[in-house]
């Protein structure tokens, strides 16, 4: 099956920085990438999404860029806010069957 | 619309007990999926449904079973609950598949299981 491994576990950044979250995968499969939020005690929630056959998506403050070839996709938070502090997860699967396999987790932390 | 409601919210059980979280959608969705996340990890699919009447296996789906007898409903169940089963359980549903419907997954708000 696919495995998905997302780096770093906890980043801490000022308000106004950029964050960068890294994720790779290993089955050259997997056509669709999402990548969620989620806040503390609550449901994950889509941010951002990107097939196979796009290599970036912006979002606002938020973008997603796809590397097939290297089998690594990265989230790209401009100008963060203190209510971008959350854990965030990267997935990886096909999109046919809607079978997602989710990275560990960052939490982010921004602070004021 | 509620959309994906689950209950309980919380539960305590003793190792060897049974029980059945169930997870239900209001939004006509076709597939239905069962979570689980542990600290330190992200989430892991147990089981899925792909429409009434059906059930697959998902990465982790040892200990457990599922059923889907209407569409709207998909309840998980454990068996004999063991203390490594402590987890947040979280349902999820979806139109259809992200490549024919470009739909998103909608998650319910969790379940916090503890075995003992």
């Amino acid at each position: 099956g696919e495995n998905v491994e997302q780096h770093p576990s906890t980043l801490s950044v000022q308000e106004g920085d950029s964050a960068v979250i890294k994720c790779t995968y290993s089955d050259s499969a997997s056509n669709y990438f999402p990548w969620y939020k989620q806040e503390l005690g609550k449901r994950p929630q889509l941010i951002i999404d990107i097939r196979s056959n796009v290599g970036e998506k912006k979002d606002q403050r938020i973008a997603v860029t796809l590397n097939k070839t290297a089998k690594h996709f990265s989230l790209h938070i401009t100008e963060t806010q203190p209510e971008d502090s959350a854990v965030y997860f990267c997935a990886a699967g096909e999109s046919y069957f809607n079978k997602f396999y989710f990275g560990s987790g960052t939490k982010l932390n921004v602070k004021p | 619309n509620a959309g994906v409601t689950q209950t309980p919210k919380f539960r305590v059980l003793k190792t060897g007990q049974s029980m059945t979280l169930l997870c239900a959608q209001d939004m006509n969705h076709e597939y239905m999926y069962w979570y689980r996340q542990d600290p330190g990890m992200g989430l892991r699919l147990i089981h899925y449904s792909v429409g009434e009447g059906t059930t697959a296996k998902g990465e982790v789906p040892d200990g457990y079973n599922v059923s889907r007898l209407k569409k709207q409903n998909f309840l998980l169940g454990l068996e004999s609950a063991a203390p490594s089963q402590t987890s947040v359980y979280f349902c999820a549903s979806s139109y259809g598949t992200v490549w024919r419907s470009n739909q998103p997954q909608h998650f319910g708000d969790g379940t916090r299981l503890s075995i003992l």
